[in-house]
Order: C-alpha cells, then sequence, then structure tokens
C-alpha cells in the first residue's frame, strides 16, 4: 500500500492546549497536504507544504517537512471544541494522486 | 462557487445488488477522483479521470465496480454486485489542472451500506 501511516490515531486535549499530529509516508513526493473531515461529511483542505519545503504557516496551523525521514507533523494551536474532527495527511506524487494516511482523531474538550 | 455534488448521500442495498453513484465535479475542473473510504481508515483512490479519460484505475476491483466520465464533465460510478466488504463511504473529488499538483475538493460522500 503506498498509503502511509499517522501518530497517534486518537488525541484527546483540552481547549486552548496545542494538538500535534505525524504523519510518515513511503514514496518520493510532490508535495504533502493536510485534510481535516468531521464526521459523515467530506474532506476540506487545510494546507499544502511543497517537497523543497520545511515549514509552513497558516492562521493556527503549523506544518513541517522532513524529506529526508519521510515525515510531516501538524501543529494545531490554541485548540478550540469546533477542531474536533478527524485529520488525514496525504502525500501526492508526479501523477498528482494522492495517498492518505490513515487519521488522527483529535478531540478537543471545552 | 459550488461545490462537488454527489448523490446519493446514502443508500441501503442487499449484497449481489447493483448501486449507482454519481458524481458532478466544481465547473471547470478536469481532473475527477473517486476514493473508497472504509470506516476508520483513510481514502483509497479507486480511479482518476482527466477530462474523459482514465488516468489511473490501477486499484479499482474492476470485475464489479465500473466507472465512467461521460463528455468529461459528471461522472458514475457502479457497483454490480456488491458485496459486504463495499460498505463504505465513497468520496468524489476534483482537481483544476492535472499538471499543477495542488489541493482536491471533495463532495460530501454517498455512504453505501450493504446487508
Amino acid at each position: 500500500s503506498q498509503q502511509g501511516e499517522e501518530d497517534p490515531q486518537a488525541l484527546s486535549i483540552q481547549e486552548g492546549e496545542n494538538a500535534t499530529m505525524n504523519c510518515s509516508y513511503k514514496t518520493s513526493i510532490n508535495n504533502l497536504q493536510w485534510y481535516r473531515q468531521n464526521s459523515g461529511r467530506g474532506l476540506v483542505h487545510l494546507i499544502l507544504i511543497r517537497s523543497n519545503e520545511r515549514e509552513k504557516h497558516s492562521g493556527r496551523l503549523r506544518v513541517t517537512l522532513d524529506t529526508s525521514k519521510k515525515s510531516s507533523s501538524l501543529l494545531i494551536t490554541a485548540s478550540r471544541a469546533a477542531d474536533t474532527a478527524s485529520y488525514f495527511c496525504a502525500s501526492q506524487t508526479g501523477a498528482n494522486n494522492l495517498f492518505f494516511g490513515t487519521g488522527t482523531r483529535l478531540t478537543v474538550i471545552p | 462557487e459550488a461545490g462537488v455534488a454527489q448523490s446519493p448521500r446514502y443508500k441501503i442495498i442487499e449484497k449481489r445488488q447493483s448501486v449507482a453513484f454519481w458524481c458532478n465535479p466544481i465547473s471547470g475542473h478536469a481532473t475527477l477522483y473517486w476514493y473508497q473510504q472504509i470506516l476508520g481508515q483513510g481514502p483509497k483512490l479507486l480511479i482518476q479521470f482527466q477530462n474523459n479519460g482514465v488516468v489511473d484505475d490501477s486499484q479499482l476491483p474492476k470485475d464489479r465496480f465500473s466507472a465512467e466520465r461521460l463528455k468529461g464533465v459528471d461522472s458514475t460510478l457502479k457497483i454490480q454486485p456488491a458485496k459486504l466488504e463495499d460498505s463504505a463511504v465513497y468520496l468524489c473529488a476534483s482537481s483544476p489542472d492535472r499538471a499543477q499538483p495542488g489541493e482536491l475538493f471533495f463532495g460530501e460522500g454517498s455512504r453505501l451500506t450493504v446487508l
């Protein structure tokens, strides 16, 4: 399988705390993307980091990429109850296919 | 701008029956994808179209699954006959240009339950 792995599988934190999710992938990539999925809904794109980038920020999101280790992390700062969702990393190859990880289910407790 | 439209949202069928899902991508998007998401797992690519041509269907179980994208716009995914393990959410996504890697825009999905 070309899908990656995410760690942890589930994460529960208090509102206001930071949440960190990690992702590993298997093949060379053009970019790595993070998506969010609320229960019973489709996926929503959060952020994209290209293979020649090491860190990227977007609002309360911070993404890092280490191509030598084939890994990425997503940090959500100052979490809110509305951040409760599943988060997926997806590696995009030259053929423009997206290969998704197994996801991290984040619960933010008010 | 209208998003990716999918129907039906929910479908329950008996095993060995057939089912079809429909997707209308964002206007002007050349690339269309069908993903299968089994409960608790990440989405798995079934098929990718560029306009009305198939780019990648290597993970499509062709003995029972078929998909088409006539005229390079709408797409239909069919399962015949369905098996219990086909119970999943079928997600359609589109993107503007295969040559420019970037984000995919997803529909809300069609949830299939096979009894």
